[in-house]
């Protein structure tokens, strides 16, 4: 079974508008990564963000992380129609040589 | 820098035929994976391994095997392939399994009929 579910499933928004998502996971984490993945092609990592870590920012891109909550979301700011792709959140447990997604969140920007 | 290369790209097999892919890396990464992408289902682990000459199974190993022969080489065989297997299949690796990011290949598009 995935360990990170992604919520929405689909967003549709217009340009120039802010883009959330969020990811659930099950059990305690090393760290959680977003990654992006454009129609047909390989995902592309976008952010990491460790266990310890609450808040990170990557140009347009604002993780946020609440162990407490197992959850995370990702803000996209000003979305450009670029943005349009699938994001997953993928987590790291403690103890585990793996890494796991989730189902991923597909995002249009409508230009 | 190549990075992560998939070969090949696009296939198409009869039930029950066999094929390999292959995953090339050029970082020297430790860590390299084996996923297959699924509509619905997002990116499932098939197999994984930690370095040169070791392998683990992953979510959905049956009916799959894989060698690390060699630190840049990952490979993923079918043996008698079926039409549940009809997937994307990316391949990915990492410096190491903690606060680094997978790099992943561009993928291939396998149809069994």
């Amino acid at each position: 079974s995935q360990q990170g579910e992604e919520d929405p499933q689909a967003l549709s928004i217009q340009e120039g508008e802010n883009a959330t998502m969020n990811c659930s996971y099950k059990t305690s984490i090393n760290n959680l990564q977003w990654y992006r993945q454009n129609s047909g092609r390989g995902l592309v990592h976008l952010i990491l963000i460790r266990s310890n870590e609450r808040e990170k920012h990557s140009g347009r891109l604002r993780v946020t992380l609440d162990t407490s909550k197992k959850s995370s979301s990702l803000l996209i700011t000003a979305s450009r129609a670029a943005d349009t792709a699938s994001y997953f959140c993928a987590t790291s447990p403690f103890g585990y040589q793996k890494v796991t997604f989730g189902i991923g969140t597909k995002l249009q920007v409508i230009p | 820098n190549a990075g992560v290369t998939q070969t090949p790209k696009f296939r198409v097999l009869k039930t029950g035929q066999s094929m390999t892919l292959l995953c090339a890396q050029d970082m020297n990464h430790e860590y390299m994976y084996w996923y297959r992408q699924d509509p619905g289902m997002g990116l499932r682990l098939i197999h994984y391994s930690v370095g040169e000459g070791t392998t683990a199974k992953g979510e959905v190993p049956d009916g799959y095997n894989v060698s690390r022969l060699k630190k840049q080489n990952f490979l993923l065989g079918l043996e008698s392939a079926a039409p549940s297997q009809t997937s994307v299949y990316f391949c990915a690796s990492s410096y190491s399994d903690r606060n680094t990011e997978a790099f992943f290949g561009q993928g291939t598009r396998l149809t069994v009929v």
